[in-house]
């Protein structure tokens, strides 16, 4: 079974319409990561969070933002989408303090902006 | 920002050969490398998390070496089979942050 889900898989917008991504997690994991990859590129890290603590990369655009209401969900928001937001979305959850250190990825959700 | 780099960019092998590939990263501030394979429609999954320098891990027919003085990692796959077909990505720990390479696409013909 699915231990971290993302929803939706597939996200069409229009360029400026917001959309919002979502991520939940069964593991009781207390870091979730947002990475946005665009085609054969290296994913990049949008924010994490370490339990409560939100922790944004210097880069990432203002128009990006994220809440984490609870342990098992995070939330991504695009409030207004451009072309150049279209990219694959990737959400990871590990666990520190314990366990390996791996992440453990969703599927992903795949952004068109039209 | 810290920089991973990834080599081959891809690779085209016939079903039975052996491939490795390449991973870059800063030497400085080592924690630890990780190395995810990334199929199709799917999500990535963890091969190997190494700390170590010199450290050699192994999962059937793949293998993993790691320098962090030097800073870099070799991924080894014995005998390619169609199913290896994937995305190899690594991924540098730095202070619970992940910095990924851009990944090496292996497709293997039977």
């Amino acid at each position: 079974d699915a231990m971290v889900i993302q929803n939706p898989r597939y996200q069409v917008t229009q360029f400026g319409k917001p959309v919002t991504l979502s991520c939940s997690q069964t593991l009781n994991h207390n870091v979730m990561y947002w990475y946005q990859q665009k085609s054969s590129q290296a994913p990049k890290l949008l924010f994490h969070y370490y339990d409560k603590d939100f922790n944004n990369e210097a880069d990432t655009p203002d128009n990006f933002q994220s809440r984490r209401p609870n342990t098992s969900f995070c939330f991504l928001d695009i409030r207004s989408p451009g072309l150049g937001d279209a990219a694959m979305y990737l959400c990871a959850t590990t666990i520190i303090g314990g366990g390996t250190g791996e992440l453990f990825f969703g599927e992903g959700s795949r952004l068109t902006v039209l | 920002i810290l920089n991973v780099e990834q080599s081959p960019q891809s690779l085209h092998v016939q079903e039975g050969d052996s491939t490795n590939f390449t991973c870059s990263f800063p030497s400085s501030n080592f924690y630890a490398l990780h190395w995810y394979r990334w199929e199709t429609a799917k999500s990535p999954e963890a091969l190997f998390v190494m700390t170590l320098n010199g450290d050699e891990k192994k999962k059937g027919r793949i293998s993993a070496t790691l320098n962090t003085k030097e800073g870099y990692s070799y991924l080894y796959i014995k005998g390619s089979q169609p199913e290896d077909s994937a995305t190899y990505l690594c991924a540098f720990n730095n202070f619970n942050k992940f910095y990924f390479g851009s990944g090496t696409k292996l497709n293997v013909k039977p």
